[in-house]
């Protein structure tokens, strides 16, 4: 399977606790995006990447979250000190960037905090 | 702020019938994007609509863009169970960049016998 990957699939996690979600974009695709989608909503955009460039985070990505690309191929999305509003679906795409404008999504990573 | 703007948010409809999804956003935008989530699942990419007077067509679905109206939308034609999932519609917030998609809220479809 060559689409984008996500691990682990689901987490919960006690409050306070420190998360960390893993992202695998396809392999030739140099932009990486984070999205978070709660229950009913559609997705929310908190940040992204081209190659390993953070280049854009919206205000929803607060101290408590911070995402790295390195060496632009794999992501990783870390929210420390969780809070029980931080349960949602982050969900990870990848896209072609100016080659193709289509995003790809993975399978998400669904948080529980408790 | 972009916004963007679906309706109805609830369609339930019969198999066989056809029904246009709306989606409307606040800002210019070339490209618009829809894509599907069954529940539980992630989203799936349906159309990407590149500029204004494009539509796009795939089995019982069509997908269109009017960029003066700021107006796309889905038809879905025939309706059969299996297109039971929300719809999602969004546009690019970046001015073009290719970074952030807005999403709607979603059409959640519901096709029965």
């Amino acid at each position: 399977d060559t689409g984008v990957s996500q691990n682990p699939r689901h987490k919960i996690t006690k409050r306070g606790q420190n998360v960390t979600f893993r992202c695998d974009p396809i392999s030739e695709h140099n932009r990486l995006y984070w999205y978070r989608q709660t229950l009913g909503q559609g997705p929310e955009f908190l940040t992204y990447f081209q190659n390993e460039a953070q280049l854009e985070k919206s205000r929803l990505l607060s101290d408590r979250f911070s995402a790295e690309r390195p060496k632009g191929s794999f992501s990783t999305l870390e929210i420390q000190r969780t809070e029980q509003g931080d349960s949602a679906m982050y969900l990870c795409a990848s896209s072609l960037g100016q080659v193709s404008y289509e995003q790809y999504f993975g399978p998400g990573t669904r948080l529980t905090v408790t | 702020e972009l916004k963007v703007e679906q309706n109805p948010l609830f369609l339930s409809m019969q198999e066989g019938k056809n029904y246009t999804i709306y989606c409307n956003y606040s800002t210019t935008s070339d490209r618009l994007y829809w894509y599907r989530q069954d529940p539980g699942k992630s989203l799936e990419s349906l159309f990407v609509l590149l500029s204004n007077g494009a539509v796009k067509q795939e089995g019982r679905l069509m997908a269109s863009l009017d960029t003066k109206a700021r107006l796309s939308t889905l038809h879905i034609t025939a309706a059969v169970h299996d297109l039971s999932a929300t719809y999602f519609c969004a546009v690019d917030g970046s001015g073009g960049s290719q970074g952030n998609l807005i999403f709607g809220k979603g059409t959640k479809l519901s096709v029965k016998p």
